[in-house]
């Protein structure tokens, strides 16, 4: 199984509300990562974690919190998003945090802020 | 990392080979080259990477210069689902510690594959 699951795939939140995405892979990677994609740019990464632990934050701001429960599966929090926020936002795992792993990608989560 | 240079786009006939080149001229011997692409509206997806030799899978085939300064990938028989934008990443292995590997996508190739 070499597959990273994300849901929603589709997500419109207004500006107050509090929800969240999640990502889930079973092909125990002890790499997870949160990348964020607007339309027509390539994908920016915003978090890492190591070994279920946030070792990379891209100066992401904090109404973005990422959580990693457990080693198969990371969520992503939002609350007070703003328009500028709509983007796929795309997890990925790799087998270690290293080069020379290559990262899987789940098919994203679309999300509209409005 | 080293920059990484790739024209914009690319066109290539059905069933023909395409060769996508990247310019990499600044690259350090540690520094491996990546290749993804990401089809329309779906995730990025890993192809192949080197060091220094030439590589080969299912999918494509890498070509490294003698002096890694530049590379080709080659997908040997294009079809319509290799439109895609390709990504050339170079990436310095060695580093220690956690959070050692961060992929950082330039613009990439638009291959659009024509019938």
């Amino acid at each position: 199984d070499t597959e990273v699951t994300q849901t929603p795939k589709h997500l419109v939140m207004g500006m107050t509300n509090k929800k969240s995405l999640k990502c889930e892979q079973h092909m125990g990677h002890r790499a997870m990562y949160w990348y964020k994609q607007k339309a027509k740019k390539p994908p920016e990464l915003m978090f890492v974690y190591s070994y279920e632990k946030l070792s990379i934050n891209e100066s992401v701001p904090s109404r973005f919190s990422p959580e990693c429960p457990n080693s198969s599966l990371l969520n992503l929090h939002l609350h007070a998003l703003q328009p500028e926020d709509s983007a796929l936002y795309l997890c990925a795992s790799s087998q270690e945090p290293q080069v020379g792993y290559e990262q899987y990608f789940g098919p994203g989560t679309r999300l509209t802020v409005t | 990392d080293a920059k990484t240079t790739q024209p914009p786009s690319m066109d290539c006939a059905e069933g023909r080979a395409a060769n996508l080149p990247c310019n990499h001229s600044t690259i350090s011997g540690n520094e491996y080259v990546y290749w993804y692409r990401q089809i329309h509206s779906q995730g990025p997806q890993y192809i192949i990477h080197g060091l220094k030799n030439n590589e080969t899978n299912e999918m494509a085939s890498l070509i490294i210069t003698e002096d890694r300064k530049s590379s080709t990938l080659i997908l040997p028989h294009a079809t319509l689902r290799d439109t895609a934008v390709y990504y050339c990443i170079a990436l310095e292995s060695g580093r220690s510690g956690a959070g050692s590997y961060q992929l950082t996508f330039g613009k990439g190739t638009k291959l659009s594959v024509i019938p």
